[in-house]
């Protein structure tokens, strides 16, 4: 089945509103890590979180790393039309420890 | 700094034709690389990874012998797609990290289209 998850699987919000996205694995987690992907663009990363709890902020965006390391949040505080792609949280699975990408969450503002 | 250089960016060829895209490190060693398929509006699919000197480790439900990978240094890695055929008409994407769990840094992605 899916390891990790992510909702809301769209998003439309009009510029300045905030933004939540979530994740959640099936297992465990040693680290998450979030990319962003722009339209036409490739996925480039934004964060990684390991301990437990870790919360990090860049300038607008919060994420955060649950108690249990089995989920994660990214906030968007007052969207901006530079915001616009989709959000992928991915999460090293199995004894590889390759990293699972989650189904995104795509990000729309409306000026 | 840490980019990763893939190429060609588009190609368009024949049914029956093979064609290879090259994924390069510019300005770190990547011991693994990794090979993507992402369908429209869909997220990425892992397809193998790519180590340097050693076999590639292929997910499941992807064809090695059709989908073949060489890394023969650590800045480089190819991706030779046989026979291609139009099912095999996709964005195919290509990452390195400088360390296993570290970020990863992804090509600018080849949109293949086989006619």
């Amino acid at each position: 089945g899916q390891q990790v998850m992510q909702i809301p699987q769209y998003q439309h919000v009009q510029e300045g509103e905030d933004f939540t996205t979530y994740c959640n694995s099936s297992t465990t987690l040693s680290n998450i890590q979030w990319y962003k992907q722009r339209p036409g663009g490739h996925p480039v990363f934004l964060i990684q979180l390991v301990k437990s709890g870790e919360v990090k902020k860049q300038k607008r965006l919060t994420f955060q790393f649950g108690e249990a390391k089995k989920n994660s949040s990214l906030h968007i505080t007052a969207t901006q039309t530079t915001d616009v792609g989709t959000y992928f949280c991915a999460g090293p699975f199995g004894y590889g420890q390759n990293f699972v990408f989650g189904p995104g969450t795509r990000l729309s503002v409306l000026p | 700094g840490a980019v990763v250089s893939q190429h060609p960016s588009w190609v368009i060829c024949k049914s029956g034709t093979s064609v290879k895209i090259e994924c390069r490190s510019l300005d770190f060693q990547a011991t693994t690389m990794f090979w993507y398929r992402q369908f429209p509006k869909q997220s990425l699919m892992l397809m193998a990874t790519s180590n340097e000197g050693s076999k590639a480790t292929y997910e499941q439900g992807v064809e090695k012998d059709k989908f073949l990978i060489n890394h023969a240094s650590l800045t480089l890695s190819t991706l030779t797609v046989t026979s291609a055929h139009p099912e095999d008409s996709s964005f195919y994407i290509c990452s390195a990290a400088p360390g296993q769990s570290q970020p990863q840094h992804f090509g600018d992605g080849t949109r293949l289209s086989i006619l």
